[in-house]
């Protein structure tokens, strides 16, 4: 049970460039979201899904575009890179179908993105 | 819309120092509330939580009680070690699945 990985850990682009984080968990959550996390502004959050096949917009969507094909993977995509979008991403997972903790997000350990 | 505010950090203490840490929160209805901890290069991690008025979370010696009347979960722990440095983070989740988090207090502890 590896809970929530991202990949990459870390990853440097220029400005312009694409790329696509991928998020995995294996807690059979239907909740899933990416975070944003920059010095003194706590963690924001950028997109959601509520299911597979389902996304919706958090409160910093602009510039990142986000899928859920599947129920274990959602994917967190920017299509033209911007220095603001330097960041520390974290990737959470949360409601499991059935069982006590429906109300506990969980993380994964974070990608660092470096746009030059 | 729901938020947020903790005391702003970086709390600096001794090694057995009392910990506080300060944190309230607006929202409508009855939010669940939690404590979260990041330890360095790592991601979130959940130390405790409380899911209605009077109840209180704990966990590692970290305790936080949900005050509906002061609309606040003041995180305490009575002895901190110098494992317990990290950043926490407050947060609640209202009605819909979104959770709204806190800014972060950096805790140092100096052995």
């Amino acid at each position: 049970n590896a809970g929530v990985t991202q990949t990459p850990k870390f990853r440097v682009l220029k400005t312009g460039q694409s790329m696509t984080l991928l998020c995995a968990q294996d807690m059979n959550h239907e909740y899933m979201y990416w975070y944003r996390q920059d010095p003194g502004m706590g963690l924001r959050l950028i997109h959601y899904s509520v299911g597979e096949g389902t996304t919706a917009k958090g409160e910093v969507p602009d510039g990142y575009n986000v899928s859920r094909l599947k129920k274990q993977n959602f994917l967190l995509g920017l299509e033209s890179a911007a220095p603001s979008q330097t960041s520390v991403y974290f990737c959470a997972s949360s409601y499991p179908t059935s069982g006590p903790s429906t109300d506990t997000q969980y993380f994964g350990p974070g990608t660092r993105l470096t746009v030059l | 819309g729901d938020s947020v505010t903790q005391m702003e950090g970086p709390v600096t203490l001794s090694e057995e120092a009392f910990l506080t840490i300060n944190c309230t929160y607006t929202a409508t209805g009855y939010p669940s509330l939690f404590w979260y901890v990041q330890y360095p290069g790592e991601g979130l991690q959940l130390l405790l939580k409380a899911t209605k008025a009077d109840d209180k979370g704990s966990n590692k010696g970290f305790e936080a009680t949900y005050r509906k009347e002061t609309t606040s979960f003041h995180l305490e722990k009575g002895s901190v070690q110098v494992s317990d440095s990290a950043v926490y983070f407050c947060a609640l989740r209202s009605n819909g699945q979104n959770f709204v988090f806190g800014p972060g207090t950096r805790l140092s502890v100096l052995p």
